[in-house]
């Protein structure tokens, strides 16, 4: 895998390689993250979220990482796939419920073959 | 799982007009957010709506509106459209401190 800062837009890798999206974050104060994936003509989903409790989250295939003391965030894909590829979004929750999340600009993940 | 509908696709609309974006979420979720998506903009807060009646501005309301009579429907109103409104718009919700639930947003062309 290769890991990308915010500023650079589109990662590419090769299939089977493992992916890791990085991401900035900016508020201190904010207390939930979360990864979104949008394949092209659809809206955002859920992938995976971490409270600022935890440094690590997994789920099948993806992990997260916090780093609360460099507001730093990244998302790792083992094994990546064709279906995987699609614009990656973090999000970061700086108020309660009821306020929206603050998206990151995103990062295109492209599967070579 | 959580369905959240936005009534249209695609919308082609002229300047000045008046234009309605409707959007219903099945979840029960108090809260419902609209956003836009730009490129290289990213996705940015419009407006949202913590209960029934309530609404609160984001970080761009110039030139919106919503409206919140049911709880499971929050429409936007652009009330005199304009070209740089062309945009992609996405309905969200949730509840609490969980993940938003988007829909698959509605692409407006305003000429």
């Amino acid at each position: 895998g290769e890991s990308v800062g915010l500023h650079l837009p589109t990662l590419s890798v090769q299939e089977g390689d493992n992916s890791i999206i990085n991401c900035a974050y900016s508020n201190s104060a904010s207390d939930y993250f979360i990864w979104y994936k949008q394949e092209s003509g659809k809206g955002p989903q859920f992938i995976i979220d971490i409270r600022s409790n935890m440094d690590k989250r997994q789920g099948q295939r993806v992990t997260v990482l916090l780093n609360k003391t460099v507001k730093h965030l990244s998302l790792q894909i083992a094994a990546t796939q064709p279906g995987d590829s699609a614009v990656y979004f973090c999000a970061e929750n700086p108020g309660g419920g009821a306020d929206g999340l603050t998206f990151g600009k995103g990062t295109h993940l492209i599967i070579q073959p | 799982d959580v369905k959240v509908t936005q009534s249209s696709r695609y919308l082609v609309k002229r300047t000045g007009e008046k234009v309605f974006l409707e959007c219903v979420q099945d979840m029960d979720h108090e809260n419902m957010f609209w956003y836009r998506q730009d490129p290289g903009l990213g996705l940015r807060l419009i407006y949202f709506s913590y209960d029934v009646k309530m609404k609160e501005k984001g970080d761009i309301p110039e030139g919106y509106s919503v409206s919140r009579e049911k709880k499971e429907r929050f429409s936007l109103i652009l009330e005199s459209a304009s070209t740089n409104q062309t945009s992609m718009y996405l309905c969200a919700s949730r509840t609490q401190v969980r993940p938003l639930h988007f829909g698959n947003g509605t692409r407006l062309t305003v000429t």
